[in-house]
């Protein structure tokens, strides 16, 4: 497809386990994000990806909060013994870089993670 | 880091008025400012960006202004319809990465016919 995509769309864990949301970018976008959103809130930054460089984790809220792009194009968030205050939908987003001229975010329509 | 606040956080209108959503920055050094759209059940939609070397954009019944002296930019659509109804996001890219946006709270927006 041309747009970004996530799987699962929906995810139902018991407290304590582990989960795994993935995400495939546009082809040819350099940047990738995941973002948190909370039932009502607003986008909470989790990690920047940007080519080769270092990702940005700054936005990670925990240590059981890990994430990887691998050969620069699919992602993987993983959150380890989840918690129910984990519950929300994950986003994630790629573009081109600001610095060349792009700037817009391409969403996926999310991941919903409900932690009973 | 930047801080991006947004009001209100509900508006509602008549279809066929105009809709106002504001938001102020903290850093700066922001320098590119893009609103987001979101319908319900969907990933965040790009309706319209500004760069800090203008001060407004124009997009048939959308526009943003940007006051960079007082830090605020605004979202404007007139003639609203029943299908503009979402919830809207600000946004500001990163003072010290520019590739690294941060959003504001998101207003509800609810057009009634």
């Amino acid at each position: 497809g041309a747009g970004v995509s996530q799987s699962p769309s929906n995810k139902v864990t018991e407290k304590g386990k582990d989960v795994e949301l993935r995400c495939d970018p546009i082809s040819g976008h350099t940047a990738l994000y995941w973002y948190r959103q909370s039932l009502g809130q607003g986008l909470e930054f989790l990690i920047y990806f940007q080519g080769n460089s270092a990702p940005d984790k700054s936005g990670l809220p925990s240590d059981r909060f890990s994430a990887e792009r691998t050969g620069g194009s699919v992602s993987t968030l993983t959150i380890q013994r989840t918690q129910q205050e984990d519950s929300a939908v994950y986003l994630c987003a790629s573009s081109f870089s600001l610095a060349v001229g792009g700037g817009e975010l391409f969403f996926g329509e999310g991941s919903r993670l409900t932690v009973l | 880091g930047e801080n991006v606040e947004q009001h209100p956080s509900t508006l509602s209108v008549q279809e066929g008025d105009s809709a106002v959503i504001k938001c102020t920055y903290s850093d700066s050094a922001s320098n590119y400012f893009p609103w987001y759209k979101q319908e319900l059940g969907k990933g965040p939609q790009l309706i319209i960006d500004i760069r800090s070397n203008v001060g407004e954009k124009k997009d048939q019944r959308i526009a943003v202004t940007l006051n960079k002296t007082a830090k605020h930019f605004s979202l404007h659509i007139t003639e609203t319809q029943p299908e503009d109804s979402a919830v809207y996001f600000c946004a500001a890219s990163g003072p010290y990465n520019f590739n690294k946006f941060y959003f504001g709270s998101g207003t509800k927006l609810n057009v009634k016919p």
